[in-house]
């Protein structure tokens, strides 16, 4: 059963701690994306692999992290110089040839006091 | 501002009606993408349309694409509960490497 997996589903944290956030794809998919969207709003992206060991940033990079040694994983971390990182969290993934037809996780909701 | 911006934010409707949503942007664009988002969940992506291409299909669903208006539109025939949800459009750069941007949304509501 294949599929985008993100967990935990919500996580809470206190201000000054970084925290990571997780995303598993078995679809044997090239790219990977993570996506911040906030109430009300459409969503922004942070950080976007096309290759294992290789990362672009997105609009909103800044206070965030993410690796990409394996196909399957590409994690973020965002770190305690995010200003505002209370947010709704999605993973994406796509086929190389297909970069705008993105399948999505479930999302992490990202609470930070 | 956002490359694509919906309208209406908000629609609700009687199940059984069709439901229209509209779409802007700004750039010149290779494709536009629609994309359904239930409530606290992740995107569903519903449709792609290219820039050379004026119309799509797909089951219930009918997307436009007016380029020289820099809109587009989805339309839902014979809606139902279960299309209540968020709906965006999303389009990508023409230039410049990987770039899409997401519109803030349509909230879409079918009444039973």
């Amino acid at each position: 059963d294949g599929g985008i997996t993100q967990s935990p589903k919500y996580l809470f944290r206190k201000e000054g701690q970084n925290v990571t956030l997780s995303c598993e794809q078995n679809l044997n998919h090239d790219a990977m994306y993570w996506y911040r969207q906030d109430p009300g709003q459409g969503l922004r992206l942070i950080y976007y692999s096309q290759i294992v060991n290789d990362f672009q940033k997105g609009d909103i990079a800044e206070g965030y992290s993410v690796s990409r040694e394996k196909k399957e994983s590409f994690p973020l971390t965002v770190t305690s110089a995010q200003k505002n990182p209370t947010a709704f969290y999605l993973c994406a993934s796509s086929i190389r040839d297909r970069l705008y037809e993105q399948y999505f996780g479930p999302g992490t909701r990202l609470t930070v006091t | 501002s956002q490359q694509g911006e919906e309208d209406p934010q908000a629609l609700s409707i009687q199940e059984g009606e069709n439901a229209t949503m509209n779409c802007s942007y700004k750039t010149s664009i290779n494709n536009l993408q629609w994309y359904r988002q239930n409530s606290g969940r992740g995107l569903v992506h519903l449709i792609l349309i290219r820039s050379n291409e004026r119309e799509k299909h797909s089951g219930r669903l009918r997307v436009t694409l007016d380029t020289s208006k820099k809109s587009s539109s989805l339309l839902i025939t014979a809606s139902r509960a279960a299309d209540t949800a968020s709906y965006f459009c999303a389009t990508d750069a023409s230039a410049g490497g990987f770039k899409t941007i997401f519109g803030a949304g349509t909230r879409l509501f079918v009444k039973a």
